[in-house]
């Protein structure tokens, strides 16, 4: 869904390396999210933020940063990238109020850390 | 605390055959439960939800799912299967403590075979 936009899309890159990722979205929602997939684990939370000035770490926090530079600009940042972050990383937005159930989520970012 | 779990990894079955996608959830009160698809290389996308009154939901596709208080399911259903059916699913449930996030399960790989 051109909506909701990640880049890069595929990333590989070294042990202790700094990496962002980086969501961009035109659907106009306060609301936006950063999950990682793995196999056999889901999706887990890692920070979502309600507003530019709102941000809120999940459940998988340690690690990572973020910051939301606008309302439709949500970055994730690995500080010093390790092997077992890995992963399939989505970014995800919705609306407040009676829409906030419903996520629209990006292509995902695959993330090779070697 | 909420959660939603996914029995099956894997499900196989016949184009032309019903489908049936199984999800079980954990909730004090009354849950709000979601259905995701995840096609090859593309982010998750909104099928349907359950938040209250009549317990067989319809959502995009032709897929459905029926809500069972008693049974604490959400069974994704399709009456019948296309080869483009073919994806990852995923159950969901609401957060309903304050933050609303959505809490995935591990995901269910549908094939539909020829």
């Amino acid at each position: 869904d051109a909506d909701v936009t990640q880049t890069p899309r595929n990333r590989i890159t070294k042990t202790g390396k700094r990496i962002m990722l980086e969501c961009s979205q035109t659907k106009g929602h306060d609301r936006m999210y950063w999950y990682r997939q793995d196999p056999g684990l889901g999706l887990r939370l890692i920070y979502y933020s309600f507003d530019v000035k709102d941000i809120n770490k999940g459940e998988i926090s340690d690690g990572y940063s973020v910051s939301r530079q606008a309302q439709a600009k949500f970055s994730l940042s690995l500080e010093s990238a390790i092997p077992n972050q890995t992963a399939l990383y989505f970014c995800a937005t919705s609306a407040t109020g009676a829409g906030t159930d419903t996520q629209y989520f990006g292509p995902g970012t695959r993330l090779t850390v070697l | 605390a909420q959660s939603v779990a996914q029995p099956e990894d894997q499900v196989n079955v016949a184009e032309g055959n019903p489908l049936t996608v199984k999800c079980t959830y954990s909730v004090s009160g009354n849950p709000y439960l979601f259905w995701y698809v995840q096609y090859p290389n593309r982010g998750l996308q909104f099928l349907l939800k359950y938040i209250t009154g009549d317990n067989l939901v319809k959502g995009s596709y032709g897929f459905e799912a029926e809500f069972n208080k008693s049974q604490t399911s959400f069974h994704l259903k399709k009456p019948s299967a296309l080869v483009s059916d073919s994806a990852l699913y995923f159950c969901a449930v609401r957060d309903k403590t304050g933050a609303n996030n959505l809490f995935f399960g591990t995901g269910t790989r549908l094939t539909v075979i020829p």
